[in-house]
């Protein structure tokens, strides 16, 4: 059963960068089927995909977010990261991590890290 | 891109069946796959319909999901309602620009 796990600060200041990892386990990263995707949740509110990225580094970006995100992958740690430059409080939410399957479905997902940006 | 469009809420009794719609403001409902998530408070969403109408292994019978291109919706049913279905459900679809989620529905049971 893959596992994902999300780590990164809980707090963030406004304007600076966020920056988050999830580490996958009982699973391997380099598999050309998956793609590894970040997906946020607001207080209170509903679930907004961020951005996807694969193994060779092709990624797809919610086009809402791209000008202030990017993700990286390093398959020696099986891991991937996300950052989100210029961060505001509207950016408070929840950030899961999930795998994303060859039917685009999100089939594991990492328990979910909350990060706030205070006002 | 486009929007899924899902009623805020719906409820129902015990026993009794409920369906929930995913409405696709663009582009063909039919054209690409339609997947469904139970998100219970504090928790990760889980995957309760994928494929349009597959239930992974573990998901009761009581859960089917289907797709009307006439309506260019998607349906997920719940049957035999149960207070632990009581929780929030999300469709979600994608397209060359990327994924989109619906704006999910809660479920109450009385």
């Amino acid at each position: 059963q893959v596992q994902l796990q999300e780590s990164g600060p809980g707090l963030v200041k406004p304007s600076q960068t966020l920056s988050l990892t999830c580490v996958v386990s009982a699973g391997s990263i380099d598999s050309d089927n998956n793609y590894w995707s970040w997906i946020r949740q607001l207080p209170g509110k509903g679930l907004e995909w961020i951005g996807s990225i694969q193994y060779s580094g092709t990624t797809h970006y919610n086009p809402s977010l791209k000008s202030r995100v990017s993700m990286s992958v390093d398959t020696s740690k099986n891991r991937f990261s996300l950052r989100v430059s210029s961060v505001t409080a509207a950016d408070t939410a929840t950030y899961y991590c999930a795998r994303d399957n060859s039917f685009v479905n999100f089939d594991f997902w990492g328990h979910g890290t909350l990060v706030t940006v205070p006002s | 891109n486009f929007i899924l469009t899902q009623p805020h809420s719906v409820s129902g009794s015990p026993g009794e069946t409920v369906t929930i719609s995913c409405t696709r403001s663009s582009g063909s409902i039919a054209s690409t796959y339609v997947h469904w998530y139970q998100q219970r408070p504090g928790n990760a969403p889980t995957t309760v319909i994928y494929a349009d109408d597959q239930r992974p292994s573990g998901v009761p019978v009581r859960f089917s999901g289907s797709v009307g291109s006439s309506s260019n919706s998607a349906f997920l049913s719940i049957s035999g309602l149960e207070t632990g279905d009581e929780a929030d459900y999300y469709c979600q679809s994608y397209d060359t620009t990327g994924r989109v989620f619906g704006g999910g529905t809660k479920l109450t049971v009385l």
